[in-house]
C-alpha cells in the first residue's frame, strides 16, 4: 500500500524556519516526482512546489509565493522528501500536504496520492 | 499569468447528476486534473488527464474538456459524494512552471 506520511509542522514565529518531512513507502521513491500543495484554514488549495524525479536529476520549481525561501529535497535512501521553509511569514500559515506526482499528458504532473498534512501556524 | 474560474457552489438531488466546471482561456488545450476533498479530509484525486479515472473511482465520475471549458460530471449522485472539488491546470510562463486551481466548487447533496 501506498502511503505518505507528513512531519515536523508545529508553531514557529514568523522569520524563522522549519522543515517539514514526508515519510514514504510502498513505491520505489526515486521513480517519482513529489509534490508539495498547502492549505490556508478554510481556504483551497495552493501548489508549493516539486521535486522531479531520479530520471530529471531532482530537479524543483516553486511557486511564486515561496520562491528564494522554500527548498524541496529528497533522500531515496530512505523515501523521504522535505519541504524546508526558511524566513516564514504569518501567510504561510496552513496544512502542508505532501503528494506523489505523476506526468500527465503535457508532460507536468498530477498528484496521485496525498498524505493527511501537518499543520503550520507562523505567528507574528 | 493564466486564470481559472469554478462556480462556487453546486446543489442535486441524490440519483440526480451533479455538473462541475472549470473555465480559463484554451483550457480545452490543457490536461485538467480534479480533486475532491471531504470535510476535515485530504484531497483525492478522481479524474486525471481531462477524462481518466484513477483505480478505487466509480464509473459514476467522468470528465471532459473542450473549448474553454472542463467539466467533471457525477452521475447518480450519493449523499457520499458531497464535498469541495478543486480543478488544477499548469500554466508554463517563460521562466517558471505554475499550478493553477479554480478556486473550489462546494457540491452539496440536496
Amino acid at each position: 500500500e501506498v502511503q505518505l506520511v507528513e512531519s515536523g509542522g508545529g508553531l514557529v514565529k514568523s522569520g524563522r524556519s522549519l522543515r517539514l518531512s514526508c515519510t514514504t513507502s510502498g513505491f520505489t521513491f526515486g521513480d517519482y516526482a513529489m509534490s508539495w500543495f498547502r492549505q490556508a484554514p478554510g481556504k483551497g488549495l495552493e501548489w508549493v512546489g516539486f521535486i522531479r524525479s531520479r530520471a530529471y536529476r531532482g530537479a524543483t520549481q516553486y511557486a511564486a509565493s515561496v520562491r528564494g525561501r522554500f527548498t524541496i529535497s529528497g533522500d531515496d535512501s530512505n523515501s523521504i522528501a522535505y519541504l524546508q521553509m526558511d524566513s516564514l511569514k504569518t501567510e504561510d500559515t496552513g496544512l502542508y500536504y505532501c503528494t506523489r506526482a505523476r506526468r500527465d499528458t503535457s508532460g507536468y504532473y498530477y498528484s496521485d496520492v496525498w498524505g493527511q498534512g501537518t499543520l503550520v501556524t507562523v505567528s507574528s | 499569468s493564466y486564470v481559472v474560474t469554478q462556480s462556487p457552489s453546486v446543489s442535486v438531488a441524490p440519483g440526480q447528476t451533479a455538473r462541475i466546471t472549470c473555465g480559463g482561456n484554451d483550457i480545452g488545450i490543457k490536461s485538467v486534473h480534479w480533486y475532491q476533498q471531504k470535510s476535515g479530509q485530504a484531497p483525492v484525486l478522481v479524474v486525471y488527464d481531462d477524462s481518466d479515472r484513477p483505480s478505487g473511482i466509480p464509473e459514476r465520475f467522468s470528465g471532459s474538456n473542450s473549448g474553454n471549458t472542463a467539466t467533471l460530471t457525477i452521475n447518480r449522485v450519493e449523499a457520499g459524494d458531497e464535498a469541495d472539488y478543486f480543478c488544477q491546470v499548469w500554466h508554463s510562463n517563460r521562466d517558471h512552471l505554475e499550478v493553477v486551481f479554480g478556486g473550489v466548487t462546494k457540491l452539496t447533496v440536496l
